[in-house]
């Protein structure tokens, strides 16, 4: 059975560091991963995924993220946080091996101080 | 060029009561997808179209949830004898093709509010 889980319910950083916000997952084949933001009251965007190929996925607003096979894990990363970063962020995993099923992480909200 | 909308934003029934959420998905868009988002949690799957095919419809709580999409364009999720259990919000989201590495395009969702 697919899972996504994202250890951490809120990540707390200033503006201009680095943040990291965690990801693991479990299919039975192959992952499609996918990271998407949620502001208050709106619905979620894409911000960036991981289908084949480089490790290391470059997405909107500076976001990137990088795939680990051999620990299954698809932490999402920016190198300097703004405080308009902060927002709900979700994991999402879809196996390869078919079936039209999307599994979403419970969310980590970002909070970044300025 | 109009992103997914659905309507209503907000809906309050009193238990027992019959509601209808709509989506429109962006023109042109084979797949569609419903999600059910409790408070505090991420969106959890019900059902999938591919375009008037309802493929998938396992994450349908029970049978008093009913989804169509009958010309493979709008469509509709039904919820029957409503009951306190089924407040959340429910997002519509659609995708271009049906193939498993295509991102999707959120609606802002219907917060749904059983009484």
């Amino acid at each position: 059975a697919q899972s996504v889980a994202q250890p951490e319910d809120q990540v707390n950083v200033a503006e201009g560091n680095p943040l990291t916000v965690k990801c693991t997952y479990s299919v039975s084949g192959n992952p499609y991963l996918f990271w998407y933001v949620q502001y208050p009251n709106r619905g979620l965007q894409f911000l960036l995924k991981y289908i084949t190929g480089d490790n290391l996925v470059k997405g909107s607003y500076g976001f990137e993220a990088e795939f680990n096979k051999s620990q299954t894990s698809f932490h999402l990363k920016k190198p300097s946080a703004l405080v308009s970063d902060s927002a709900l962020y979700f994991c999402a995993v879809r196996d390869w091996g078919g079936g039209f099923k999307t599994i979403f992480g419970a969310g980590t909200r970002l909070f970044v101080k300025a | 060029g109009a992103g997914v909308s659905q309507s209503p934003r907000y809906k309050v029934a009193k238990r027992g009561q019959d509601v209808a959420l709509r989506c429109d998905p962006i023109s042109g868009h084979v797949s569609l997808f419903w999600y059910q988002q409790a408070l505090g949690q991420g969106p959890e799957f019900l059902t999938y179209f591919q375009n008037e095919a309802q493929l998938d419809k396992s994450g349908l709580p029970s049978d008093r949830f009913f989804a169509e999409r009958p010309e493979g364009s709008v469509s509709t999720l039904k919820i029957q004898r409503t009951q306190q259990e089924d407040s959340a919000v429910y997002l519509c989201a659609s995708s271009p093709e049906d193939r498993g590495n295509q991102p999707q395009h959120f609606g802002d969702g219907t917060r749904l509010s059983i009484l």
